[in-house]
């Protein structure tokens, strides 16, 4: 059963600690995405990856981090520097960043709460 | 920077009334438009998508948009609507040209029974 899984589903984090968000696909993409969504501001992309081993940021990237080490794996490492880190996050993949046909996949999202 | 539209923030139909739903991008290049829906609790999920051809398209669920370039829109409609129609929307275009997705604020739609 291909698609996108995303670990845990809730989360609670004390002020002053990172904590890493968890976001896997089989579907074979190239392409990765992590976004935030918060009420009524829609979407924003946090970062993005191409390719493995490389990525970049988006237009809200402060506070952030990621890896992409495997195809299959983008975790998004949130640090004590991002100052509103409560948040719904979504995961997406697309088969590649760039060109015609393509189209994004979400994983089911973690809510991140920061106590 | 590219940027995606919604006008409508908040939507409130009764049953079987008609739903439009407005979306306008900024790119001016070739691009591929999508509209996403979220219902409450669930994750997001693909409603139709624009690549190439016969500008009107449909989805699942009876939705069908329209792309017209000359206005750079790509607005969802359903002739009628349905309690389980309620959920939020999201608008979203993607170009050949620039590696990200780019996503409207969101429509929340009420659907009175």
């Amino acid at each position: 059963d291909g698609g996108i899984t995303q670990s845990p589903k809730y989360l609670f984090r004390k002020e002053g600690q990172n904590v890493t968000l968890s976001c896997e696909q089989n579907l074979n993409h190239d392409a990765m995405y992590w976004y935030r969504q918060d009420p009524g501001q829609g979407l924003r992309l946090i970062y993005y990856s191409q390719i493995v081993n490389d990525f970049q940021k988006g237009d809200i990237a402060e506070g952030y981090s990621v890896s992409r080490e495997k195809k299959e794996s983008f975790p998004l490492t949130v640090t004590s520097a991002q100052k509103n880190p409560t948040a719904f996050y979504l995961c997406a993949s697309s088969l590649d960043a760039g060109g015609p046909y393509n189209e994004q996949f979400f994983g089911p999202g973690t809510r991140l709460t920061v106590l | 920077a590219q940027s995606v539209s919604q006008h409508n923030h908040h939507v409130i139909l009764s049953e079987a009334a008609s739903l439009e739903l407005g979306c306008n991008y900024s790119y001016g290049g070739t691009v591929n438009l999508f509209w996403y829906v979220q219902y409450p609790g669930q994750h997001l999920q693909l409603l139709l998508k624009y690549f190439s051809g016969d500008p009107l398209v449909k989805g699942i669920k009876g939705f069908e948009a329209e792309f017209i370039k000359s206005k750079f829109s790509f607005n969802l409609r359903k002739p009628s609507v349905q309690w389980s129609d309620t959920a939020e929307y999201f608008c979203a275009v993607n170009g050949y040209n620039f590696n990200k997705f780019y996503f409207g604020s969101g429509t929340k739609l009420n659907v009175k029974p």
